[in-house]
């Protein structure tokens, strides 16, 4: 099955620090790419839509200075959360298809400590 | 606006039992697709089944099948024969057709397998 690779799985790092996550498609060309975070005992909320070769779509509410997203490739898609501090704190995982109307494949997930 | 509800925060099931997950959906779209996940303690997104808004016929994938009413706007989850491995989280979704395939999810269930 489809194969979607994400890194790193786990991060913990100072306040103030950039954090570059990445997304890759292993075995397919992934059109599209999601960027999710979710909270401990909550479900995923959808951060931002990219489209490669293009700029993210960001959700209401989403800050895209905070939350930089890059596609720039079928099978690289990298979230950089920016001078990260503690409410930053959250699991956050990626997911790619190739086309609408194929299941998304998600990555196993980034969880992000900002101490 | 697309909304997803999941009203069962958690259950409890024995081993070998079978156990129903309740999803309802509001859309105005007529296309749509509907897809369930589970997420383990690790985090990862597991895909375990799709419905199309068209399919004529329920999904089945080994012991998962959707018990699709689409007048009543729903899609239960069904797990036949329950494993101590299929503790987890259980999040339904539905596909926006028109947003290049992006989910929304709902609150999730909490299934926990019991001896």
């Amino acid at each position: 099955g489809a194969v979607v690779s994400q890194h790193p799985s786990r991060v913990i790092c100072k306040s103030g620090t950039s954090v570059k996550i990445e997304c890759r498609s292993l075995d397919f060309q992934a059109t599209t790419m999601f960027w999710y975070r979710q909270f401990p005992k909550q479900s995923l909320m959808l951060m931002a839509t990219s489209n490669e070769g293009s700029k993210a779509t960001y959700e209401q509410g989403v800050e895209k200075d905070k939350f930089l997203i890059n596609h720039a490739s079928l099978t690289l898609s990298t979230l950089t959360v920016t001078s990260a501090h503690p409410e930053d704190s959250s699991f956050y995982i990626c997911s790619a298809t190739g086309l609408s109307n194929q299941p998304q494949h998600f990555g196993d997930g980034t969880r992000l400590s900002i101490l | 606006a697309q909304k997803i509800t999941q009203t069962q925060p958690g259950m409890f099931v024995q081993e070998k039992e079978a156990v129903t997950l309740d999803c309802t959906y509001d859309t105005s779209d007529p296309s749509y697709g509907l897809f369930w996940y589970k997420q383990p303690s690790s985090g990862e997104m597991i895909f375990l089944i799709y419905q199309g808004s068209y399919d004529q016929q329920n999904a089945t994938e080994g012991r998962y099948s959707l018990n699709f009413q689409k007048a009543r706007k729903s899609a239960n989850l069904v797990i036949s024969a329950s494993q101590l491995g299929d503790s987890a989280m259980y999040f339904c979704a539905m596909r926006d057709v028109d947003s290049w395939g992006k989910l929304q999810f709902g609150a999730g269930t909490q299934v926990v397998v019991t001896p």
